[in-house]
């Protein structure tokens, strides 16, 4: 048990449909990120909320669309994805959203498959 | 270029064997962290460190911050030690390295 948990944590969906990926923590933490993990590659910075507020896009495509309701839960929102969109998606937490005043805490990731 | 490398990419090796990972990182950073992913998905922070040494059970990180070098070190490896480790760093933001797959053959 990590204190960040990740629902669902498999999703399969066509490229017209429309889900959405759950990040919940109960760490008390300030900080809340959507990170993007494909085959091979370093982990990608999606979106960081610190204080409920978005601090950074890192130039997501706009069928990505997050929400942070307050300090415990992200969701992110899926619309219209494409096949590449494809990965594991990765939920984590820390103190402040410069990872200084503690470590980073990740979910179990939810692996998306877009057919 | 990514702003920080790991060494080895892949790594095989026999239990009990003593297993070094290199991390380097180009950018100024506030700490490093040393993270295990296993199959399936989830990410454990094993260490987060800003100067000198850590030990934890049998793993060991180590951080030259002149250097820009970071190392995590696993003495007596067990097959449960096979998983990606990635060494990230905190700077303006947080920077990932690729990971390296350990696999300890029993």
């Amino acid at each position: 048990e990590t204190g960040v948990t990740q629902t669902p944590r498999h999703l399969v969906m066509g490229m017209t449909n429309k889900k959405s990926l759950k990040c919940e923590q109960h760490l008390g933490h300030n900080a809340m990120y959507w990170y993007k993990q494909s085959a091979k590659k370093p982990l990608e910075l999606m979106f960081v909320y610190n204080f409920k507020e978005q601090t950074e896009n890192n130039s997501v495509p706009s069928r990505f669309s997050p929400e942070c309701p307050n300090s415990s839960h992200l969701f992110l929102h899926l619309h219209t994805l494409q096949p590449e969109d494809s990965a594991l998606y990765l939920c984590a937490s820390s103190q402040d959203s410069m990872g200084r005043h503690g470590e980073l805490f990740f979910g179990e990731g939810s692996r998306l498959t877009v057919l | 270029k990514n702003e920080v490398e790991q060494s080895p990419q892949n790594l095989t090796a026999q239990e009990g064997e003593f297993i070094t990972i290199n991390c380097s990182y180009s950018v100024g950073i506030s700490a490093l962290h040393w993270l295990q992913q296993h199959p399936g998905g989830g990410i454990v922070s094993l260490f987060m460190l800003s100067s000198g040494k850590k030990k934890h059970g049998r793993l060991i990180a180590t951080i030259n911050i002149q250097e820009k070098h970071s190392s995590l070190h696993i003495t007596a490896s067990h097959p449960r030690d096979s998983a990606v480790y990635i060494c990230a760093v905190a700077g303006n933001q947080f920077y990932f390295g690729t990971g390296t797959s350990l696999t300890v053959i029993p």
